[in-house]
Parts: C-alpha cells; sequence; structure tokens
C-alpha cells in the first residue's frame, strides 16, 4: 500500500477555494486515488476517486498530474460546514479480499468566517 | 446510496464489562466488513477485516481475543469487546464493502463512542 502525505491542517475563509495537496511518491501503477471526508463523531464519507488528469463531480475537482506522484482535491467555494478531516487514500482499484483502506493522518480544514 | 448502520450509536460501560457492536449493510450485502478504531484527534486505525463465513483477519498488535469479530451473515458483523478497560474507550467504526463492488466502494458507518468507566 503506498504511504501517502498530507498537510496536518489548513486553514481558509468563506467563499474562498481550498486545495489540498497529498504525496503519493510510491503509488503503483493500478493504484487509484480516492478522498475522504470525516466529520468530528462520524464517519468517513466518500467525496472523489480518480487515477488520472482530472475528475469533477458536484462536490470537489481532484487533480492528478502525469507521473500520479502527488494529487490535489479542489474545494471550491468553501462554507463553514466544509470545516472536516480530509483523507487522501491510495489503493488498488480490483476487487480482492484483501484490499484494506487504510488511512493515513489526514489534513484538518478549518473554515473562518 | 449504500447505507451502514452501527448499534449502538454510543455506549458506557463499567469496567470489566463486555460490549458488542452490531454493524449492519441496510440495503446490500457485504461479503468484507472492516472495524476501525479512533481515538481523539488521531486518524482511523484499521483493526481487522471481516469476511462473512470465515474468521476474521487482525492487524498487527490488534488482540483477537480481546476484540472478538462474528460476520454471520452477509449483512451483519458484531464486534465484541471482552473483559473492556478504560484505554479501551474510542470510536469504534465500520465499513462494509459490496459483494459485487470494486475495493473503493466501501461504505462507513456511523461509529459507536464507547467510554470505559
Amino acid at each position: 500500500l503506498a504511504k501517502t502525505t498530507q498537510p496536518i491542517s489548513m486553514d481558509s475563509y468563506e467563499g474562498q477555494e481550498v486545495n489540498i495537496t497529498c504525496s503519493h511518491n510510491n503509488i503503483a501503477t493500478n493504484d487509484y486515488i480516492t478522498w475522504y471526508q470525516q466529520f468530528p463523531s462520524q464517519g468517513p464519507r466518500f467525496i472523489i476517486q480518480g487515477y488520472k488528469t482530472k475528475v469533477t463531480n458536484e462536490v470537489a475537482s481532484l487533480f492528478i498530474p502525469a507521473d500520479r506522484k502527488s494529487s490535489t482535491l479542489s474545494l471550491p467555494r468553501v462554507s463553514l460546514s466544509d470545516t472536516a478531516v480530509y483523507y487522501c487514500l491510495v489503493a488498488q482499484s480490483s476487487y480482492s479480499s484483501a484490499s484494506k483502506i487504510i488511512f493515513g493522518s489526514g489534513t484538518r480544514l478549518s473554515i473562518r468566517p | 446510496g449504500a447505507v451502514v448502520s452501527q448499534h449502538p450509536s454510543w455506549v458506557i460501560c463499567k469496567s470489566g464489562t463486555s460490549v458488542k457492536i452490531e454493524c449492519r449493510s441496510l440495503d446490500f450485502q457485504a461479503t468484507t466488513m472492516f472495524w476501525y478504531r479512533q481515538f481523539p484527534k488521531q486518524s482511523l486505525m484499521l483493526m481487522a477485516t471481516s469476511n462473512e463465513g470465515s474468521k476474521a483477519t487482525y492487524e498487527q498488535g490488534v488482540e483477537k481475543d480481546k476484540f472478538l469479530i462474528n460476520h454471520a451473515s452477509l449483512t451483519l458483523s458484531t464486534l465484541t469487546v471482552t473483559s473492556a478497560h478504560p484505554e479501551d474507550s474510542s470510536f469504534y467504526i465500520c465499513s462494509a464493502r459490496e459483494e459485487t463492488g470494486a475495493w473503493n466502494e466501501q461504505f462507513f458507518g456511523p461509529g459507536t463512542r464507547l467510554t470505559v468507566l
């Protein structure tokens, strides 16, 4: 399982765009990059997943450079409710009973008014 | 979307007692379920992988005799914390993977807050 490195914490203000970068230098060819969001005392919630280039959904965008050794989660126009911990995960996409999600330290994002 | 529930959402018990936490996949069948533990201000730590009808696979450092896991059906896995002690107080989260889903289709429960007095 590829190890991921993220900033421990980030601060921003309402209405701003927030970009959280994750490093995964040892990513394998079959690995996908997935981001989860977790609010206090709740289980993690899937945000977005990608393999290369750019992926966008109604919540966020995910930018992955050609070498795939890093990825950037972009949250457009954040609000106070986006205050949470964001986890970057890397693992194989293929179904396997041995596949498991290992969480890194995550990034604690705080949004101020 | 797929929903995973946990029961109870919180529990307080005395030291030395056993506590059972249930994890259910409400609208899909889960061949594999995972149990995590999370201490305050820390990340989730995988405790064990539970496969329906077989013994759970525990991560290194997790005592299998203390944390009993049963996955008797495709929609239910249970975690029993035996002879709980204050250091077992934590937030326990389960996740479930759909039978035909890719690895990444794991759905997380809301968590169970365990406090051992």
